[in-house]
């Protein structure tokens, strides 16, 4: 089946590090996303992964992935008030370039 | 460089009215998706066209059709709104030269169905 889980809401003081979990169901997937949107907004690409990679580093960003548990997490290092957004985990089907999206979690920053 | 541009960006449409929205893909890319987004939900896939050849289709009626153009934009027809079709709807512009497999969002059309 196509699913992408995520939890709904995640609350992190300024300056700790946040970590967004998500779960995905199909093997076949080629790419996976994060992308963050602010109240209003579209959808801003922060990073990707191809699925035979298991990390990526991108400044404050680092993307792990599992495949074996089809496990996706996006840290944020030293999280600021500006990272306050629904965070969109995804994945691309490569049967039909469909990308499959989770419901978002919510970051909220604590002063 | 310009962006994924969506056009209009906000509209008030009534049941029954049929609705085109516009998408322009980035320069060089030759992929366009389409997504409904409704309010505190994920985007969900409504179509994808590349080299203007649908790729895929979505779970959606067959009151939502599209089409791309040789420049690779791109339109969305909604005929018959229904309240619920009421949603912010994106665009995503893909198949750039590299082909990282990046796929970039406009904006979105936000749509009010009255």
């Amino acid at each position: 089946g196509e699913d992408v889980e995520q939890s709904l809401f995640l609350s992190v003081r300024e300056g700790d590090s946040s970590v967004i979990n998500c779960t995905y169901t199909d093997s076949s997937s080629t790419y996976l996303y994060w992308y963050k949107q602010e109240p209003g907004a579209g959808l801003q690409l922060l990073t990707y992964i191809f699925s035979n990679m298991d990390m990526k580093q991108d400044q404050r960003l680092t993307v792990l992935l599992n495949k074996k548990d089809k496990h996706l997490s996006l840290r944020i290092a030293d999280t600021q008030t500006g990272d306050s957004a629904i965070y969109f985990c995804a994945e691309i089907l490569n049967r039909d370039d469909k990308i499959i999206f989770g419901k978002g979690t919510r970051l909220h920053i604590l002063p | 460089d310009a962006g994924v541009t969506q056009s209009p960006t906000h509209l008030i449409k009534t049941r029954g009215q049929q609705v085109t929205l516009r998408c322009s893909p980035i320069s060089g890319h030759k992929s366009v998706s389409w997504y409904q987004q409704v309010l505190g939900q994920g985007p969900q896939f409504i179509f994808q066209y590349y080299e203007k050849e649908e790729r895929g289709r979505g779970n959606f009626p067959d009151r939502f059709s599209a089409r791309q153009f040789p420049n690779y934009s791109s339109e969305l027809n909604v005929n018959a709104l229904l309240l619920g079709d009421s949603a912010l709807y994106l665009c995503a512009s893909g198949g750039g030269p590299s082909n990282t497999g990046e796929l970039f969002f406009g904006e979105g059309s936000r749509l009010t169905v009255l």
